[in-house]
């Protein structure tokens, strides 16, 4: 079975500034996709990126980039220029390529952003 | 709809009791999951649909849980006897395919919080 692991259960960052969260993953598969989704306190589930593990090329999504390290099974997210907005905590999330769509989340980070 | 309605948003009911969750998927969407998300943790996976039956219910706790969608939209997430082990989130998503595609990204509720005094 496959787990995923946030060692971060807090980080904070200053408004404008980077941040990076970190991922791991345990799994035997070589074919699979990694995403982060940011939980708000309205509790919805919001896809912020996703990447193929075949892909080579780290995913980024305008202020959101991975780095994506297949070998070390790693899968960090930096945010960029952090806005208040940005404050929510954020899961880390496993899918296989051949168990339909279904997610094993990791412990999950909360974010916080200070002004 | 426009988005993954579930009902009620905030249940809170004593030990023992029957409650029923609700999910009404996005319009067209044929895949369905249940998740449970307990305080301070990530969600864990409960249950999938496609269509109108039960692809995957490996992540039910026990014989307790049980959901349905009968017609191959809203589905309902039933626990009979509850326990105070079971107060969480119960969110659920709809996907447009339950195919491993790319194209298989799931949209999640705002979950239901169910209290279990």
């Amino acid at each position: 079975a496959q787990t995923v692991t946030q060692s971060q259960p807090e980080m904070s960052v200053q408004e404008a500034e980077t941040v990076t969260l970190s991922c791991t993953y345990d799994t035997s598969e070589s074919d699979y996709y990694l995403f982060w989704y940011k939980q708000p306190p309205s509790r919805q589930m919001i896809l912020v990126i996703r990447q193929e593990a075949y892909k080579q090329q780290n995913a980024t999504e305008n202020r959101f980039s991975v780095n994506f390290q297949k070998a070390a099974k790693s899968f960090s997210l930096k945010i960029s220029d952090s806005q208040l907005g940005d404050a929510a905590m954020y899961f880390c999330a496993y899918r296989s390529d051949n168990a339909g769509n279904m997610l094993t989340f990791g412990g999950g980070t909360r974010l916080m952003v200070k002004p | 709809g426009a988005g993954v309605s579930q009902t009620p948003s905030n249940k809170v009911t004593e030990k023992g009791k029957y409650v029923e969750l609700r999910c009404d998927p996005i319009s067209g969407h044929t895949a369905l999951y249940w998740y449970r998300q307990s305080l301070g943790q990530g969600p864990e996976f409960l249950i999938y649909f496609q269509g109108t039956g039960a692809a995957d219910d490996s992540g039910l706790p026990n014989d307790r849980f049980f959901a349905v969608r009968p017609e191959g939209s809203v589905s309902t997430l039933k626990i009979q006897r509850t326990e105070r082990g079971d107060s969480a989130v119960y969110l659920c998503a709809s996907s447009l395919t339950g195919s491993t595609s790319n194209t298989g990204e799931l949209f999640f509720g705002e979950g239901s919080r169910l209290t279990v005094l």
